[in-house]
């Protein structure tokens, strides 16, 4: 089955403990993308990867790291989390990142609630 | 800035009638790309409608269309015989020929009566 897998699906943790959401697809896409969705504010892109060993920043990336060694694989990583990341967060991916991203649709993840105290 | 519009937090409709769900945008750009996505309380984000901004053929999907008003930044959503499942928050979103990021709304709660 085609799918992104996100995991853990919930985490709690405590200020400062570093921490790694893995996300991974089965579709061959090259684009993937992380967000995270906070009541009133809807979605916003964290990084997104066009391709292996190609990422970039999206609206906010402070706080967050990402690597994208494998085609299939998009870490998200928190070095240092602390209680304002505490967040609902998505990895999306889509088929091709040399085009548009609106050409292709993206496919979205089950989400990671993550909650730091 | 970039920016989409929900102007309606929470809309409710008896099943079976017919709801509109508004949504504008803000971009000097002519080539981009909308979306309507749904996402139920499983929490999962579904890709209800898409609509191609050169394409002035409003984009249909069964009971979901829209109204897709360039000029105007205008882009709402249809949804036609509401059923039970499509309570939802849906979100609008844009994304630009010449960008990969996608710019979303804050979303609208749908709630459907039986």
């Amino acid at each position: 089955e085609a799918q992104v897998t996100q995991n853990p699906r919930y985490l709690i943790t405590v200020t400062g403990k570093k921490l790694t959401v893995t996300c991974s697809q089965n579709m061959n896409h090259e684009y993937m993308s992380w967000y995270r969705q906070d009541p009133g504010l809807g979605l916003r892109q964290i990084y997104y990867s066009m391709n292996v060993e190609a990422t970039d920043k999206g609206d906010v990336p402070e706080g967050y790291k990402v690597s994208r060694k494998e085609k299939r694989n998009f870490p998200l990583i928190l070095e240092s989390p602390s209680p304002n990341q505490t967040s609902l967060y998505f990895c999306a991916s889509s088929l091709s990142g040399r085009r548009a991203l609106g050409y292709n649709e993206q496919f979205f993840g089950p989400g990671t609630r993550l909650t730091v105290l | 800035a970039q920016t989409v519009t929900q102007s309606q937090p929470e809309m409710s409709v008896q099943e079976a009638e017919t709801v509109t769900l508004s949504c504008t945008y803000d971009t000097s750009e002519s080539d981009y790309y909308l979306f309507w996505y749904k996402q139920p309380p499983s929490r999962q984000m579904i890709l209800v409608i898409r609509q191609e901004a050169y394409k002035q053929q409003n984009a249909t999907e069964n009971r979901f269309s829209v109204n897709f008003q360039k000029a105007a930044k205008s882009f709402s959503l249809k949804i036609s015989d509401s059923q039970l499942g499509d309570a939802a928050m849906y979100f609008c979103a844009y994304s630009l020929d010449s960008n990969y990021q996608l710019i979303w709304g804050a979303g609208t709660k749908l709630i459907i009566k039986p």
